[in-house]
């Protein structure tokens, strides 16, 4: 089975400051990894997914996120964050195989973007 | 395109009292998922369609909850009887469906429906 730890609960940082939201996760096979966002009162949004090739991902509104296999980890980071992007943010694994596998989300990060 | 769209997007309830959520997905998409996600915590897969066939209601817990898309489209999912636990955001997904080696579809989620069991 699958797991996620989401290592940080709430994130606070000021606007145009750098952000890595952390992201751990525990499989025994290989995986898919996901993050995606959900703004307040709607559903979830797919930012960016790793599912092969480069381990360096680029997402949506100026995200990206690095696959490092030995420390199963896949931190989202921006470089410079905007108000607009207050919101919680979930990590997601399902396993890499054919056919339906489950997708395993996180508890979520909530990112706070201050003025 | 339209997206996932689900109603209620809000319902406050009284508990024993029963419920309904309903869920319109992606035209197109034949997988369809509800999840529920309580206060501070990701979303947790309730049951998943292939068409109008349910392939994973493990999660689904019987004895009060049951869902049904009859025709392969639309879905509803119900409560009877509500309790109070049972507060939190009812997610409807959305998928291509699976086939032959295809191992990875994107889900794409509705805005929610938040329950509140008073």
């Amino acid at each position: 089975a699958q797991s996620v730890t989401q290592l940080d609960s709430q994130v606070p940082v000021f606007e145009e400051a750098p952000v890595e939201l952390r992201c751990n996760y525990s499989s025994s096979v290989s995986v898919y990894l996901f993050w995606y966002v959900q703004y307040p009162n709607q559903g979830l949004q797919l930012l960016l997914k790793y599912l092969s090739g480069s381990t360096l991902v680029k997402g949506i509104n100026g995200f990206e996120a690095e696959f490092n296999k030995s420390q199963t980890s896949f931190h989202l980071r921006k470089p410079s964050v905007h108000i607009s992007d207050t919101a919680e943010y979930f990590c997601a694994v399902t396993r890499r195989g054919g056919g339906y596998n489950k997708l395993i989300f996180g508890a979520g990060t909530r990112l706070a973007v201050h003025p | 395109e339209a997206g996932v769209v689900q109603s209620p997007r809000y319902k406050i309830i009284e508990k024993k009292q029963p419920v309904a959520f309903w869920c319109n997905p992606i035209s197109g998409h034949n997988t369809l998922y509800w999840y529920l996600q309580n206060l501070g915590q990701g979303p947790e897969l309730l049951i998943r369609y292939e068409n109008e066939e349910a392939v994973d209601d493990s999660q689904l817990p019987k004895d009060r909850f049951s869902a049904e898309r009859l025709k392969g489209v639309d879905s509803t999912l119900k409560i009877q009887p509500a309790e109070l636990g049972d507060s939190a955001v009812y997610l409807c997904a959305s998928s291509f469906g699976f086939s032959g080696g295809s191992s990875y579809n994107e889900q794409f989620f509705g805005p929610g429906t938040r329950l509140t069991v008073l």
